[in-house]
């Protein structure tokens, strides 16, 4: 099993520009995450999905947008990235939303906003 | 509302020596409580988790964690420090009940001298 994979690994963007980040799942796990990671800040949920199709807000949610699909794939998109934006992207998932079932975490996504 | 409190951003010790990374947390219900590890430009591997009973928690690598209710904390331990335990620490809390977000502390990044 590839575990949880992201795409791209790195990108740099222009200020305005937009761009979607794919994070997809082998496990057949019904719910999925995007954070960002922020130096000293820890990892905050942007969005998160509880199955197909269904989105909900996470802690910051705005200038994002997500979409799932499939229920392996969980979209991130920026439709007007700023430098605020600027941060590493990390996708997750899990089996359910029980504390007992821990979030299993890609590799990351750095992104860069000029 | 949960919250984490990571105490030290950054702990230096040296190889051999006992590791002692200290996670309180606040929670209205009874938390599940988890500790991740994040290698350099990897993303995040859980090392161990507390859900309910044995309040001593083993984890991968060597590493432990007690869960002190009275105390509000969870803090990570390893008696002897090895090179490859350097890396950036994540204690996090997550509530009983229904879909409550994974809380991540800070961070903690252990650095490890020979």
């Amino acid at each position: 099993n590839a575990g949880v994979t992201q795409t791209p690994k790195f990108r740099v963007l222009k200020t305005g520009q937009s761009m979607t980040l794919l994070c997809a799942q082998d496990m057949n796990h019904e719910y999925m995450y995007w954070y960002r990671q922020d130096p000293g800040m820890g990892l905050r949920l942007i969005h998160y999905s509880v199955g197909e199709g269904t989105t909900a807000k996470g802690e910051v949610p705005d200038g994002y947008n997500v979409s799932r699909l499939k229920k392996q794939n969980f979209l991130l998109g920026l439709e007007s990235a700023a430098p605020s934006q600027t941060s590493v992207y990390f996708c997750a998932s899990s089996y359910s939303t029980s504390g007992r079932h821990e979030q299993y975490f890609g590799p990351g996504t750095r992104l860069t906003v000029t | 509302a949960q919250s984490v409190t990571q105490l030290g951003s950054h702990v230096s010790v040296s190889e051999g020596a006992l590791v002692l990374l200290r996670c309180n947390y606040s929670s209205s219900v009874p938390p599940y409580l988890f500790w991740y590890v994040q290698y350099p430009n990897q993303g995040l591997q859980l090392l161990l988790k507390y859900t309910t009973g044995a309040t001593l928690v083993k984890g991968i690598n060597g590493f432990e964690a007690e869960f002190k209710k009275s105390e509000t904390s969870f803090h990570l331990t390893k008696p002897s420090a090895h090179m490859s335990d350097a890396a950036e620490y994540f204690c996090a809390v997550r509530g009983l009940y229904s879909f409550q977000k994974l809380v991540f502390g800070t961070g903690t990044r252990l650095l490890v001298s020979p």
